[in-house]
């Protein structure tokens, strides 16, 4: 059973860069996609992007400029970057894999991490 | 982008009673719709995949139907524990969500 862990800065400035990591436990990186997904407070979610074990990504088109999602082999684990942040950008976010079958399902969920842009 | 709407946004229900959302798309997505329940302060859980799949461990009194642009998720016997805000997601492109539905018992 592939667990996932995350940490990162919670409280951020305007201007600044957030950085989330997600590390894999119980799976290795290999053969699956390893996506980002965010939901402001109280509303609902919304797909950042993703990555695969071959390096290849997507994103979101509405936020394609200032997000890069990147591997840690080594360390099986991916990290999100999106920068520069806004108050727009305050949300819980989570790391997910993609389920096995092909269906572009998210089987296997980090706990999230809230993130808060303020002055 | 492929949008999303369901119906009801809200609802409450009693145990025992059959509930179902429905999800709508704005063009057909082949299957490719997914379903999810959230509890606050928790990560969404997955229940349904490619519209008719039950996730492994998922209780059987859950299920998902339909095709083309309209779906829908069946609680046939609603428990205490089913509470919670459902989301529809598509992954036939650029993956989008639905707005959620809210379940009250």
């Amino acid at each position: 059973q592939v667990q996932l862990q995350q940490w990162g800065a919670g409280l951020l400035k305007p201007s600044e860069t957030l950085s989330l990591t997600c590390a894999v436990y119980g799976g290795s990186l290999s053969g699956h996609y390893w996506n980002w997904i965010r939901q402001p407070p109280g509303r609902g979610l919304e797909w950042v992007g993703e990555i695969h074990r071959s390096g290849s990504t997507h994103y979101n088109p509405s936020l394609k400029s200032r997000v890069t999602i990147s591997l840690d082999t080594s360390g099986n684990r991916f990290s999100l970057e999106l920068s520069p942040v806004t108050a727009a950008d305050t949300a819980t976010y989570y790391c997910a894999s993609r389920h096995p079958s092909g269906s572009g399902s998210y089987v296997n969920w980090g706990q999230g991490t809230l993130v808060t842009v303020s002055s | 982008d492929i949008q999303l709407t369901q119906s009801p946004s809200s609802l409450s229900a009693s145990v025992g009673d059959r509930v179902t959302i429905t999800c709508r798309t704005s063009q057909n997505i082949n299957g490719y719709l997914n379903w999810y329940q959230q509890k606050p302060g928790k990560a969404p859980k997955l229940l349904i995949y490619a519209a008719s799949s039950l996730q492994s461990g998922v209780p059987s009194r859950f299920s998902g139907s339909g095709s083309e642009t309209d779906f829908t998720l069946t609680i046939s016997s609603l428990q205490p524990e089913d509470f919670g805000t459902y989301y529809c997601q598509q992954s036939y492109s650029s993956p989008t969500f639905g707005p959620g539905s809210k379940v009250d018992i």
